[in-house]
């Protein structure tokens, strides 16, 4: 799997806009941008996912530069509950015909102040 | 949709027990499920994969006599934990894919082996 690098943590004051950054220079054509985020003491949680086009859900949106070598996760506003370890993650569906297992990094580790 | 139970949620055992943690997709049928393991301020470690019906596929460095993993059903699947040691506690979630590419984790389970 392509590797992705995110910075270590970041902070955000409440109700204001989050942008994750990751980057993943050696993303094949075929690999998906996964974001998922896990709240302290619980398992990951999916965010969003993406290809090529950016993306909108009720959690987030997912912006995607145009050559696909970084994306940005987007809080629109964020919320105490929104502190987690955010990770990005790359994976082929496709990949050894399996269902996909996730490969975790290290994540970016959100906190957001009153 | 596409929730994803785990009991126990905490289990607190004897060095030389063994301890079976159960991974079950409530509301839809799973194929294939996950097992990862993490330690306090590291990130996810996939330990095996579980096809229903088959053989559990292990990552490398995971001992399969002592991490014996049964997917028994399209929604359940056990982990025993067989002569658990104090350096095996730690936090085990389990995830189970219903279509590709996302995947949907457990909340847990954290296992202190005294």
């Amino acid at each position: 799997d392509a590797k992705t690098t995110q910075p270590n943590s970041m902070e955000s004051n409440e109700e204001e806009p989050v942008h994750l950054p990751c980057n993943h220079s050696t993303i094949s054509g075929t690999d998906y941008i996964h974001w998922y985020r896990q709240l302290p003491s619980q398992g990951p949680e999916y965010v969003i996912h993406g290809l090529t086009s950016n993306v909108n859900n009720r959690m987030a949106s997912l912006a995607i530069a145009e050559d696909r070598k970084s994306s940005t996760l987007i809080l629109h506003r964020a919320t105490l509950r929104d502190a987690a370890v955010y990770y990005c993650i790359l994976r082929d569906p496709d990949y050894g015909g399996s269902q996909g297992n996730l490969i975790f990094g290290k994540g970016t580790k959100l906190s957001v102040k009153p | 949709g596409a929730v994803v139970s785990q009991h126990p949620s905490w289990v607190i055992c004897k060095s030389g027990t063994s301890v079976k943690i159960e991974c079950r997709s409530l509301d839809f049928q799973a194929t294939t499920m996950f097992w990862y393991r993490q330690f306090p301020k590291q990130s996810l470690m996939l330990m095996a994969t579980s096809n229903e019906g088959s053989k559990a596929t292990y990552e490398q460095g995971v001992e399969k006599d002592k991490f014996l993993i049964n997917h028994a059903s399209l929604t359940l699947s056990t982990l025993t934990v067989t002569s658990a040691h104090p350096e095996d506690s730690s936090f085990y979630i389990c995830s189970a894919s219903r279509t590709k590419p996302e995947q949907y984790f457990g909340p847990g389970t954290r296992l202190t082996v005294t």
